[in-house]
């Protein structure tokens, strides 16, 4: 059974980085397929920040692409994002997920972790 | 604002049937066979209900289906069940430069 985790800081600083990293376990991530950052603020809708393969090719949401960095670490099955010069904008919930194809299709999801943006 | 617009309520009684709808133009909905749907609980994660416009993962009731025409695409729950009730969210291929454009949801009633 696929599982991924996401793990990080609950409370970053406005101005500073946001760094998350989701662990997969039950699957290999350079076995196939592609994965990803969604994030959702406090009562509003969801909001694909970015994909990366196992390659290492990314694919960046154009309203984030300037402050968002993904990455892999093939040997630790496990995938980061960092979002610099955060705001009280960035206060959500993100997911990572493992995206199935081109079109950012997310079938497994994480639990979902809250990150607040606040001095 | 969100790239795709969806109604922010719709609702039904247990065994009847809703749609949703998922407007966009034809740089997303109406350019692609890639719009997805999720169901959304409060407090979980978001789960894949439908993907390439009709399919369904393994495990998804055959009471949801998907459809599209033109720049608009739609979610069709028959048989609604008490459990049914969430927010669902589409989304949609937007080209090389933009993978995933979301709606802004749909809360689904059951009355």
């Amino acid at each position: 059974q696929v599982q991924l985790q996401e793990s990080g800081p609950g409370l970053v600083k406005p101005s500073e980085t946001l760094s998350l990293t989701c662990a997969v376990s039950g699957y290999s991530i350079i076995s196939n397929y592609y994965w990803g950052w969604v994030r959702q603020p406090p009562g509003k809708g969801l909001e694909w920040i970015a994909t990366i393969h196992h390659s290492g090719s990314a694919d960046y949401n154009p309203s984030l692409k300037s402050r968002v960095k993904i990455s892999v670490e093939t040997s630790r099955n496990q995938f980061s994002l960092k979002v610099n010069s955060v705001t009280a904008a960035d206060t959500a919930v993100y997911y990572c997920a493992r995206d199935i194809q081109v079109s950012a299709t997310f079938d497994y999801w994480g639990q979902g972790t809250l990150v607040t943006v606040s001095s | 604002q969100s790239a795709l617009t969806q109604p922010p309520s719709a609702s039904g009684s247990p065994g009847q049937s809703v749609t949703i709808s998922c407007t966009g133009t034809s740089s997303d909905v109406g350019g692609y066979e890639y719009v997805s749907w999720y169901q959304q609980h409060p407090g979980k994660a978001p789960k894949l209900m439908i993907y390439d416009v009709t399919k369904r993962p393994s495990g998804v009731p055959d009471r949801f289906s998907g459809s599209k025409s033109g720049n608009t695409a739609s979610l069709t729950v028959s048989g609604l069940q008490t459990e049914d009730e969430a927010d669902y969210y589409c989304s949609s291929y937007a080209g090389t430069n933009n993978r995933g454009v979301f709606g802004g949801g749909t809360k689904l009633t059951v009355l």
